[in-house]
């Protein structure tokens, strides 16, 4: 059975600083990998999405790898921003059986101005 | 292109009483899964549809229920409502070919009185 570990659960950084959020999962076959931001009592915004034949995606200030073999994916933030405090979810897409998404239990991100 | 959109937005209802809320996903996309998410459990799967039918279902009670229509729009019901069904559902579209992105909606807050 799939498992999706986030850490550290609550994470608080003084702005501008580069900080790297981690995703651990058990079932290294995978198809994708998702990163999303959710803002408080708000729905999911999607970050970055990386398909399993994939090791990194980027998108501005975001670079997100994953490393099938050790059943590992990081979220690197640069120069972060009060703006970019949010809860940060990562989602294993899974294909046994039929499609579907595991979602980790979420780091909380404060960047203090 | 419209985003995914669910109503509605909050809805309050008393133990025993039963709930239905609806998902629209974007144009196009065919998959409609719905989750639950809550502070003790985090995100859950409930179940997903496609092309009107239930391909993937996850590990909740038979109060939790859904079903999909011919233009992909989809509901889900909540019989005998209990106040552990406070929660955020989130219902998530996608394409079932390629890269199975997920786009969420805001969401409907349910609360069980």
């Amino acid at each position: 059975k799939q498992e999706v570990t986030q850490i550290p659960a609550a994470l608080s950084v003084p702005e501008g600083e580069n900080l790297v959020l981690n995703c651990s999962f058990t079932d290294s076959a995978i198809y994708n990998l998702q990163w999303f931001r959710q803002d408080p009592g708000k729905g999911l915004t999607s970050l970055l999405l990386i398909q399993s034949s994939q090791r990194e995606q980027t998108s501005g200030r975001l670079n997100a790898s994953l490393d099938k073999s050790s059943g590992r994916s990081t979220l690197y933030i640069a120069a972060s921003q009060p703006g970019d405090s949010a809860t940060y979810l990562c989602a294993v897409g899974t294909t046994s059986g039929t499609y579907k998404y595991i979602f980790g239990t979420g780091t909380r991100l404060k960047v203090l101005a | 292109k419209a985003g995914v959109t669910q109503t509605p937005r909050y809805l309050i209802k008393t133990r025993g009483q039963q709930v239905t809320l609806s998902c629209s996903p974007i144009s196009g996309h065919r998959s409609v899964s719905w989750y639950q998410q809550t502070p003790g459990q985090g995100l859950q799967f409930l179940f997903e549809y496609f092309s009107e039918t239930q391909r993937n279902k996850g590990n909740f009670p038979g109060r939790f229920s859904g079903r999909q229509f011919s233009n992909s729009r989809s509901e889900m019901n909540v019989s005998t409502l209990e106040l552990g069904d406070s929660a955020l559902y989130l219902c998530a579209s996608s394409l079932i070919q390629g890269t199975y992105e997920q786009y969420f909606g805001p969401g409907t807050r349910l609360t069980v009185t």
